[in-house]
């Protein structure tokens, strides 16, 4: 089955470490995108790729890095420098851009211990 | 600035009847619109979308109308089931910027 599959689903982590989301897709997509989510709110654009090896900010992307070595796969990298990264992150991915349908992984939650 | 907002943070709905989910958006430039449901725990599956060339699109259950005139979207699910109990989010984007934005959301509960 064609889909976004992140990991892990749920993630702890001390304060002062970095830690690394994975998102994984197998919809032949190019464009992919990380969202966080925080209680009772939308969601907010952290960092999107269009194509492989090249990625843009978002409306939140301190403290947060990305890569797009391979076009299935876009981890996002939280590092010690976010200051208040518990939250649930998102994966999603669209064909060709953001005028077409989104496709959501899971989520993963994040919690700093 | 370019925002999505709703009107109402919770609406009930009992077993049914038909709800309406009301969004509003500010930025006139906008030319594409989705409806998400997310349901606690889990990502946002795709409802409906509907492009700014239509005043409405029709889907199993589900009919979204825009309102470009006051920028304003809806969507409405007939005889609602305990299964549509979660939260949905519309999300506005326009031809140029690879960005969804979304509204805070709604939370719809049906009661039994």
């Amino acid at each position: 089955d064609g889909g976004i599959t992140q990991s892990p689903k749920y993630l702890f982590r001390k304060e002062g470490q970095n830690v690394t989301l994975s998102c994984e897709q197998n919809l032949n997509h190019d464009a992919m995108y990380w969202y966080r989510q925080d209680p009772g709110q939308g969601l907010r654009l952290i960092y999107y790729s269009q194509i492989v090896n090249d990625f843009q900010k978002g409306d939140i992307a301190e403290g947060y890095s990305v890569s797009r070595e391979k076009k299935e796969s876009f981890p996002l990298t939280v590092t010690s420098a976010q200051k208040n990264p518990t939250a649930f992150y998102l994966c999603a991915s669209t064909l060709d851009g953001m005028n077409t349908e989104a496709f959501f992984g899971q989520g993963t939650r994040l919690t700093v211990v | 600035g370019e925002s999505v907002g709703l009107h109402l943070p919770t609406l009930s709905v009992q077993e049914g009847d038909n709800s309406i989910i009301n969004c509003a958006y500010s930025n006139s430039a906008s030319d594409y619109f989705i409806w998400y449901k997310q349901e606690s725990g889990k990502g946002p599956q795709f409802i409906i979308d509907i492009r700014s060339n239509m005043d409405k699109r029709q889907g199993q259950r589900v009919t979204v109308l825009l309102n470009k005139t006051v920028k304003h979207l809806s969507l409405q699910i007939a005889a609602t089931q305990p299964g549509d109990s979660a939260v949905y989010f519309c999300a506005e984007s326009y031809f140029g910027n690879e960005k969804l934005t979304f509204g805070t959301g709604t939370r719809l509960t049906i009661i039994p």
